[in-house]
């Protein structure tokens, strides 16, 4: 049973434009979620996080959007650069858990 | 800050042997400790999780024996593929985390082949 989805598994933008990354959850005992960038062969980069007590957080071009009633989360980069194409993962933590549950991932490719 | 190191990058072994993969936390203690696998366009999967000084807690499926975590200080873990063969050839990462934090920072990963 896959707690973490993101159906998604590839995304194309123009650079410039609006990326939005989608997630979808179904453990209600998530109260933290995260997402990681990652490039091939390389460890994920920890991009953005939010508490299940607030719905939406943001850090420069990147915000993260939490719709709990919808067990929905998404993740917005705007304006999206070139830089900005590799995977991205969505990721969510137990309470009082380490544990993280991540997504399938998101291929993200932004077109200059 | 925030830093997490794996060595080595990359390491090739022949059938049979066993391989070290060190994970360090550079600039913060890192009580707990977790090691995935990633496979080819698969997502990261949890193999186990280690606190200092406290034996690992492995994930269903995962053979602690083949896999040997030791987690002996607040910045150092290290896993060993022992007996390794052609199938346990995948990327391997690490992350740590301190108390009272929920982020998990991620190492740059360790490319295994066994041949």
């Amino acid at each position: 049973d896959q707690q973490v989805k993101q159906n998604s598994p590839s995304l194309s933008v123009q650079e410039g434009r609006i990326s939005i990354l989608n997630c979808d959850y179904t453990n209600s005992m998530f109260d933290y979620f995260l997402w990681y960038k990652k490039y091939p062969a390389e460890g994920p980069t920890f991009l953005i996080s939010i508490s299940s007590i607030k719905d939406k957080n943001e850090d420069g071009r990147f915000t993260v959007f939490l719709n709990k009633s919808a067990k929905h989360l998404s993740l917005h980069i705007v304006p999206s650069q070139p830089g900005d194409s590799a995977v991205y993962f969505c990721a969510g933590l137990g309470a009082g858990s380490y544990q993280l549950t991540f997504g399938k991932g998101t291929k993200l490719s932004v077109i200059p | 800050g925030a830093v997490v190191s794996q060595h080595p990058s990359w390491v090739i072994c022949k059938s049979g042997t066993s391989v070290k993969i060190e994970c360090r936390s550079l600039d913060f203690q890192a009580t707990t400790m977790f090691w995935y696998r990633q496979f080819p366009k698969q997502s990261l999967m949890l193999m186990a999780t280690s606190n200092e000084g406290s034996k690992a807690t492995y994930e269903q499926g995962v053979e602690k024996d083949k896999f040997l975590i030791n987690h002996a200080s607040l910045t150092l873990s290290t896993l060993t593929v022992t007996s390794a063969h052609p199938e346990d050839s995948s990327f391997y990462i690490c992350s740590a985390t301190s108390g009272g934090t929920n982020t998990q920072y991620f190492g740059p990963g360790t490319r295994l082949t066994v041949l």
